[in-house]
């Protein structure tokens, strides 16, 4: 059984250009949640993907934005990169949203760089 | 808000040996859940253990266990018989019941595990 997907893995970026990231969770799996991990501010979280709609959003301002795909793919996109938004970002999937029996599986991220 | 605290940044054990990673949180909610998270090299998140705030019964997994204290809002993890591929970052991540409808994890700042030979 194939894992989480994220793609790309590594990414460089200029200051003021935007990304997209993507996110292919298990098959079956219908919850996508992504986090932004950094040296200074750890682990946080950013969004919440259920059948297409986002359930919860974290304390990130509006240029960071996602949508839900009808096949549970997710996207990621930050508009207008700032130097901070250098980070390893976090997919994770899992069957159901917030339930404990269901363990959420994580990606090996992609690292973005904003230079 | 709800708050996770890890206060060991790095530890280092002897291959074999035992080591606990200690981990403190901050809750109003009664019941909740509990998670250590292994991030190796590679990156990639893996559950540990997860333990559930209204079983009072200690999770172990093989040579991982929790000391669950919930009066004290503490949460430690031991790993028995440390083996290099133990070497990781370890994260203790806290989420909140499924009725409150989010599936959002708040995490601690991490513990760097190093095993040594």
């Amino acid at each position: 059984k194939a894992g989480v997907t994220q793609t790309p893995r590594y990414l460089i970026k200029t200051r003021g250009q935007q990304v997209t990231l993507s996110c292919s969770p298990i098959s079956g799996h219908r919850s996508v949640s992504w986090y932004q991990q950094t040296p200074g501010q750890g682990l946080q979280f950013l969004f919440e993907y259920f059948s297409e709609t986002q359930r919860n959003k974290g304390n990130f301002p509006g240029r960071f934005s996602g949508r839900q795909f009808s096949n549970s793919r997710s996207e990621m996109n930050v508009s207008t990169l700032e130097l901070g938004d250098s980070a390893l970002y976090l997919c994770a999937s899992s069957l159901k949203p917030g339930l404990m029996n269901t363990e959420a599986f994580f990606g090996q991220g992609t690292r973005l760089t904003v230079v | 808000a709800q708050t996770v605290t890890q206060s060991q940044p790095e530890m280092s054990v002897q291959e074999a040996e035992t080591v606990t990673l200690s981990c403190t949180y901050d809750t109003s909610e009664n019941n909740y859940y509990l998670f250590w998270y292994k991030q190796p090299p590679s990156r990639q998140m893996i559950l540990v253990i997860r333990q559930e705030a209204y079983k009072q019964q200690n999770a172990t997994e093989n040579r991982f266990s929790v000391n669950f204290q919930k009066a004290a809002k503490s949460f430690s993890l031991k790993i028995s018989d440390s083996q290099l591929g133990d070497t990781a970052m370890y994260f203790c991540a806290f989420m909140k019941p499924p009725e409150l409808n989010t599936g959002k994890l708040i995490f601690g700042q991490g513990t760097t595990l190093q095993v040594k030979p």
